[in-house]
């Protein structure tokens, strides 16, 4: 597609619920970036994707969160036993180079709030 | 413990006027740093960037200044147009880039007619 697209926009969940949040990056960009943005604050990093090669999972803030990609494209990030500070913008950027030199281009992200 | 910080909140500035955004930061091996503007439910969009080796980097209006020595950047936008009006990202990254980006908390600028 001609951005990156992530679905859904909103997601209301319920505490201890899971919850699955899609990034289809842009075609042909390796790199993959999963961001938060909770209320107040700027973009919190937490996970990298270079193509098919397995992330660095320690910017994750919980062992609760997980994402993967599956064929170098589309990633998931997963949120099991959701808790009400998990409510945040989850972002997602893809590149097309490994380091950001000409900035990522970022998805609109998903608005999770969890009650 | 913030890296990247940017202390205004909020910039109020009249149309056609000069705007400046302020950042600092504390980790010396950043070595490239962007700017992304933001419009609500929209994700941030690339501006301008600046590497380490670099005092100054120019794009149409947009100006970004970077003083290593004292560890702070600025954006200039000249002239200040109402489409400007947007919450403004500062951010950084230390060589290679797996570690992503370290934003600051933003700057909401309001270019007033």
């Amino acid at each position: 597609g001609a951005g990156v697209s992530q679905s859904p926009s909103n997601k209301v969940t319920e505490k201890g619920k899971d919850v699955e949040l899609r990034c289809d990056p842009i075609s042909g960009h390796t790199a993959l970036y999963w961001y938060r943005q909770s209320l107040g604050q700027g973009l919190e990093f937490l996970i990298y994707f270079q193509g098919n090669s397995a992330p660095d999972k320690s910017g994750l803030p919980s062992d609760r969160f997980s994402a993967e990609r599956t064929g170098g494209s589309v990633s998931t990030l997963t949120i099991q036993r959701t808790q009400q500070e998990d409510s945040a913008v989850y972002l997602c950027a893809s590149s097309s180079y490994q380091v950001g030199k000409d900035g990522y281009t970022f998805g609109s992200g998903t608005r999770l709030t969890v009650v | 413990d913030q890296q990247v910080k940017q202390n205004s909140p909020s910039l109020s500035v009249q149309e056609g006027r000069i705007s400046i955004l302020n950042c600092d930061y504390t980790n010396s091996m950043f070595d490239y740093f962007l700017w992304y503007k933001k419009y609500p439910a929209e994700g941030p969009t690339f501006l301008i960037s600046i590497s380490s080796i670099k005092d100054k980097n120019e794009d149409g209006r947009f100006t970004v200044f970077l003083n290593k020595s004292a560890k702070h950047l600025s954006l200039h936008i000249v002239p200040s147009q109402p489409g400007d009006s947007a919450v403004y990202f500062c951010a950084a990254e230390a060589g290679g880039g797996a570690d992503g980006l370290t934003f600051g908390k933003g700057t909401h600028l309001i270019i007033q007619p």
